[in-house]
Formats: C-alpha cells, sequence, structure tokens
C-alpha cells in the first residue's frame, strides 16, 4: 500500500522561508513530486526527486532522503502569491501518482 | 495549445443518473487519469491509463468506468450516480511513468442531489 503524510495547514509571513514536510510509506517508491493549487484550480507541477538530496529550481526547493522516507519542499523570500494547497506524491513503478492530503500555506503581509 | 480539455466544467445529477466526464489531452501522452477531490481528502485516484489500450484501478474505482477511447481521450462515467460522487473531478494526462510531470485540467464540478 501507499500512505503519504503532511501537515494540514502552515502559516507564514511574506519574505520568510516554509518548509513543508511529507513522510511516505510506499512498497517499491519510485521519487516524490511535489504540485501547487490554488484556490481549486487545476493542481501544478513543481517538482520530482528521484534520487537522495536537493533540487532547486527558483525560490523553491524540494529535498529527499529515501532512507527516512521523508521529504520537504522549501519555499523561500514568500509572497502573497504563494498562498495555495501543495500536495507530495509518489507511486509505485508501473502505477499512477498517489497524492497526500494537501497541506494549505497561508501567507500574510 | 488547450492542454487538457474536461467537460463539461460544472455539472448537477439526481441520484441515480447516469452521466459521462469528457477529457481529450492534446500533448500526445500516453499516460491519462481520473482524481476526485473533495475537501480534507486531497486528490484521490479513481482510474488510470498508462498507454493507449490499458487501464487500470487506482485508490476509489467502486462507482465509476472509464474509456481510454484513443490516445487523446479518456472518459469516466458513472452509471447511477449517488450524494457521496459530489466531488471535484480532475482529469490528467502525461507523458508516461511516474516521473513524467502531470498535467492536469481545470476540472469538473459534479453536484449529486
Amino acid at each position: 500500500g501507499q500512505s503519504l503524510e503532511q501537515p494540514s495547514e502552515v502559516t507564514a509571513v511574506e519574505g520568510a522561508i516554509v518548509q513543508i514536510n511529507c513522510t511516505y510509506q510506499t512498497s517499491g517508491f519510485y521519487g516524490l513530486s511535489w504540485y501547487q493549487q490554488h484556490d481549486g484550480g487545476a493542481p501544478t507541477f513543481l517538482s520530482y526527486n528521484a534520487l537522495d538530496g536537493l533540487e532547486e529550481t527558483g525560490r523553491f526547493s524540494s529535498f529527499l532522503s529515501r532512507s527516512d522516507s521523508y521529504g520537504y519542499l522549501l519555499l523561500q523570500e514568500l509572497q502573497m502569491k504563494d498562498s495555495a494547497s501543495y500536495f507530495c506524491g509518489s507511486g509505485q513503478a508501473g502505477t499512477a501518482l498517489i497524492f497526500g492530503k494537501g497541506t494549505t500555506l497561508s501567507v500574510s503581509s | 495549445n488547450a492542454g487538457v480539455t474536461q467537460t463539461p466544467k460544472f455539472q448537477v445529477l439526481k441520484t441515480g443518473q447516469s452521466m459521462t466526464l469528457q477529457c481529450a489531452q492534446d500533448m500526445n501522452h500516453n499516460s491519462m487519469y481520473w482524481y476526485r477531490q473533495d475537501p480534507g481528502m486531497g486528490l484521490r485516484l479513481i482510474y488510470y491509463s498508462a498507454s493507449e489500450g490499458t487501464t487500470d484501478k487506482g485508490e476509489v474505482p467502486n462507482g465509476y468506468n472509464v474509456s481510454r477511447l484513443n490516445k487523446r481521450e479518456f472518459s469516466l462515467r458513472l452509471e447511477s450516480a449517488a450524494p457521496s460522487q459530489t466531488s471535484v473531478y480532475f482529469c490528467a494526462s502525461s507523458e508516461s511513468g511516474l516521473n513524467s510531470p502531470l498535467h492536469f485540467g481545470n476540472g469538473t464540478r459534479l453536484t449529486v442531489t
């Protein structure tokens, strides 16, 4: 089976750094993905980690530790537009992506 | 470039009615997916099609059927709608495999009364 756990809510202020954690239990684990969703709209892809370590894309970074079954999404220099829901997802090879329940990030000024 | 197109955008059904949600992608992707999203439950996989001609059950397949009509189109059918199927339904596509990003449609908001 598969399961992914992430916090339901995170709050932060503009300009701050926030980390959204994701722990998973997936047999035949095949990497960890992150998606962003604004106000119930279409989710959009942020990052994918196949191997341990940090992947950086602009203000966003994603980290994976396969030995700890743990990853996180790091958002730096937070902006109001970063207020959204963030989902981690993983799957077994040959199957499809399963998501956690999502983390709602609220950024205040 | 439209990406992933879902129709309809909104639908209200009475319990027991049937309907088909349509999804088409123009990115020549091999894999297509149907997810449902309910408050506090995240995105749950209903069915997926890894390639044209194949379909597989996801986490919550009961009450649904799918058809991969061709490489572009993947439809989701509710044979006898129930209030528990009130949800937002998202279709997605990807080139193939779990390392390929999913591209989502804008969703269909379905209410079953």
